[in-house]
C-alpha cells in the first residue's frame, strides 16, 4: 500500500533556509502536496506539485520532485518565527480518491 | 464559497462510552470527504473515506466506524471507546477532480 515517510523534527534559526523532506512508496502518484498545521488547527494547503513536474517554485517555497527516487522536498527561504508549524507531505493517484499524509515534520524556528 | 463544520472541538469520554462526531460541507454537492486521526508520534493517519451518499472505505481496522448518511455528512462513530481511540480527529473534502482538500479545525477527544 500506499506509505509516504518524513522525519519527526526541524529546527533552523530565523533568516536560514528550511528543507523538509519527504519519501513516497507508490509509484502512480499523481499529485504531490505539501500541507501546512499550525497549533491546534486544521490542515492548509500550501503547495502542491504534479507528477510530471521537478520544481516549482512559489514565493519562498520551492518543492523539488525526484520522481525517480519517489523523494520529495520543500524549501522554505529566509524561515521565520512564524514558519513554525508541523509540515505534511502527501499523496494521491489520479485514479483514486484516497489522499494519504506523512507522519508530519515538526518545524521550529528560534529567533 | 465552500465551508467545512467540525463538531465539538473538544471532549472528554470514559472508557466503553459511544462516539459520534459530526462534519458538514456548505456550498458544494457531492464531494470526497475523509476523516483523518493525529495521534502523537504517528502522524496523520487515513481512518475513512467516502466519494457518496453510503459508500465508506475503511482504511484501517479498528474500533471506530463511519457513515455518511447525506451527501455533505460525514459521522464518525464508535460504540465502545478505547484509551487508545483519544487523538486529534480531522475531517476533510474534496471535490473531485481537484486537487487541494480542506480540513476542518478538528476535534480533540480524550478517552479517560
Amino acid at each position: 500500500g500506499e506509505d509516504v515517510e518524513q522525519s519527526l523534527f526541524l529546527s533552523v534559526r530565523e533568516g536560514d533556509s528550511s528543507v523538509i523532506n519527504c519519501t513516497y512508496t507508490d509509484s502512480s502518484s499523481t499529485y504531490l502536496y505539501w500541507y501546512k498545521q499550525e497549533p491546534g488547527a486544521g490542515l492548509q494547503l500550501l503547495t502542491y506539485i504534479f507528477s510530471n513536474m521537478d520544481m516549482k517554485q512559489d514565493q519562498r517555497l520551492t518543492v523539488l520532485l525526484n520522481k525517480k527516487d519517489k523523494h520529495l522536498s520543500l524549501r522554505i527561504a529566509d524561515t521565520q518565527t512564524g514558519d513554525s508549524a508541523i509540515y505534511f507531505c502527501a499523496e494521491r493517484n489520479s485514479g483514486f480518491q484516497k489522499l494519504v499524509f506523512g507522519t508530519g515534520t515538526r518545524l521550529l524556528v528560534s529567533p | 464559497s465552500q465551508t467545512i463544520h467540525q463538531w465539538p472541538a473538544t471532549l472528554v469520554q470514559p472508557v466503553g462510552s459511544p462516539l459520534s462526531l459530526e462534519c458538514t460541507v456548505e456550498g458544494t454537492s457531492n464531494p470526497n470527504l475523509y476523516w483523518y486521526r493525529q495521534a502523537a508520534g504517528r502522524g496523520l493517519q487515513l481512518l475513512f473515506y467516502s466519494v457518496g451518499i453510503g459508500q465508506i472505505s475503511s482504511e484501517v481496522p479498528q474500533n471506530l466506524s463511519a457513515s455518511r448518511p447525506q451527501d455533505r455528512q460525514f459521522i464518525l462513530s464508535s460504540k465502545k471507546l478505547l484509551l487508545s481511540d483519544s487523538g486529534f480527529y480531522l475531517c476533510a473534502w474534496r471535490r473531485t477532480g481537484e486537487f487541494e482538500a480542506f480540513f476542518g479545525q478538528g476535534t480533540r477527544l480524550t478517552v479517560v
